[in-house]
């Protein structure tokens, strides 16, 4: 089975703190994702990243970015938190770009941000 | 169904029933479709893909019906079970160049299973 594992299940940080959320996939797939998601707004794509060290942007990636040193770990970082990015953080991972690979989701970071 | 609003839209039955969760896309050239399930504290899950060359395609208690007419997919849940009560996403290719695509997920309904 795929494995996603995420690094915290829940985070409290305060304004202005750097934050690492990690993400990690025991599969060897190419395309990991981050995403937030807020109630009624569902799932918004933060970064993506197609192989080690290639990212792109998603639908909101201001005050983000990511890092992709090793193809199993995909990191999202919160330069400087704000309370606006208290969210459910989910990461997933996917074999490659193909419209029938199915992405696996880690089970979320719930970040509160004070 | 799917909702532009700020509220989660929510579908309520009792255990036994059939449930029926509606998804309205945007793009008319799209030509696969996925539903999720998150179940509470979960990441959420794959259950059922449809490709456009179909109308219908059954899983296990599953139906997703396609109606490219008016671009509208429903999922279908046969006799439903309290361990059904989830979140359910649909998802929409948004293609790349180099025939890569990345998914765009709808919402999500709520579906409430009272026993």
């Amino acid at each position: 089975d795929v494995k996603v594992t995420q690094s915290s299940r829940y985070l409290v940080k305060r304004t202005g703190e750097k934050v690492f959320l990690e993400c990690v996939q025991d599969m060897d797939h190419e395309n990991m994702f981050w995403y937030r998601q807020d109630p009624g707004l569902g799932l918004r794509l933060i970064y993506f990243s197609y192989d080690v060290k290639m990212k792109e942007k998603g639908d909101i990636p201001e005050g983000y970015s990511v890092s992709r040193e090793k193809k199993e770990r995909f990191s999202l970082i919160l330069e400087s938190a704000s309370t606006n990015q208290t969210s459910m953080y989910l990461c997933a991972s996917r074999e490659k770009g193909l419209a029938a690979d199915t992405q696996y989701f880690g089970p979320g970071t719930r970040l509160t941000v004070l | 169904g799917e909702s532009v609003g700020l509220h989660l839209p929510t579908l309520s039955v009792q255990e036994g029933d059939n449930s029926i969760i509606n998804c309205a896309y945007s793009n008319s050239a799209s030509d696969y479709f996925i539903w999720y399930k998150q179940e509470s504290g979960k990441g959420p899950q794959f259950i059922i893909d449809i490709r456009s060359n179909m109308d219908k395609r059954q899983g296990q208690r599953v139906t997703v019906l396609l109606n490219k007419t008016v671009k509208h997919l429903s999922l279908q849940i046969a006799a439903t079970q309290p361990g059904d009560s989830a979140v359910y996403f649909c998802a929409e290719p948004s293609f790349l160049s180099g025939g890569s695509y990345i998914p765009t997920f709808g919402r999500g309904t709520s579906l409430i299973v009272h026993p």
